[in-house]
């Protein structure tokens, strides 16, 4: 079945740093993938999206490639601030095949201090 | 605007009181789902609807119990909760089939079971 694997957290950086979260996967044909971001006391919410290889998903300063070749989906930000503290779940969606049920990482936690 | 309810946001409970959370969406979404969130362990599925009528396990259904007799509302039943049920739980719903299908959570309940 599908998967998807994250490294794992929690991910402690500075502000200013650069922000890498790795995310690779696992699945039938070409699923759309997905980042969501989970501030502390809400659900999850959608950060950025790429539905074809070599698609960049991008949001708020983060920014992501669709990576056939490697089956990966890494996140980025150039410099990082302290309300990016959150959690980073990367997620699948297949896009055919008849089931189209999501598939989400176990989640990444970061925190940016001051 | 477009979103994914979930009431109640906070609950406290005893062992052994049946209880119901509910969940409703306003975008005509077909898929629905319910997840667990829990320290270390990620987001793990309990149950999903592919549509009114239409439920199955997903990888922690023990103890839980849904339905789906409306496309816009799919409650999350404990019949007899215990205290390993103590969790984050999260609503979510996405257009199946939809190329690039992005799922919409709610804001979570926080359950407490003694």
């Amino acid at each position: 079945g599908d998967s998807v694997t994250q490294m794992e957290g929690p991910v402690t950086l500075s502000e200013e740093a650069f922000l890498t979260i790795n995310c690779t996967y696992t699945a039938t044909g070409y699923p759309s993938l997905f980042w969501y971001v989970q501030y502390p006391g809400e659900g999850l919410q959608l950060l950025l999206k790429a539905t074809k290889a070599d698609d960049k998903g991008s949001n708020k300063g983060f920014e992501a490639t669709y990576r056939k070749e490697t089956t990966s989906f890494h996140l980025e930000k150039g410099s990082v601030q302290v309300s990016d503290s959150a959690v980073y779940f990367c997620a699948l969606s297949p896009r055919s095949g008849g089931s189209y049920i999501p598939t989400f990482g176990r989640g990444t936690s970061l925190i940016v201090h001051p | 605007e477009a979103q994914v309810t979930q009431n109640p946001r906070y609950l406290i409970t005893v062992t052994g009181k049946k209880l119901t959370v509910t969940c409703s969406q306003n975008m005509n979404h077909e898929y629905m789902s319910w997840y667990r969130q829990d320290p270390g362990l990620g987001l793990r599925q309990i149950y999903y609807s592919m549509n009114v009528e239409v439920t199955d396990k997903g990888d922690v259904p023990e103890g839980y119990k849904v339905s789906r007799k409306e496309k816009r509302n799919f409650p999350l039943i404990l019949e007899s909760p215990s205290p390993n049920q103590t969790s984050l739980y999260f609503c979510a719903s996405s257009l199946a089939g939809t190329s690039g299908g992005v799922t919409y959570f709610g804001p979570g309940t926080r359950l407490t079971v003694t």
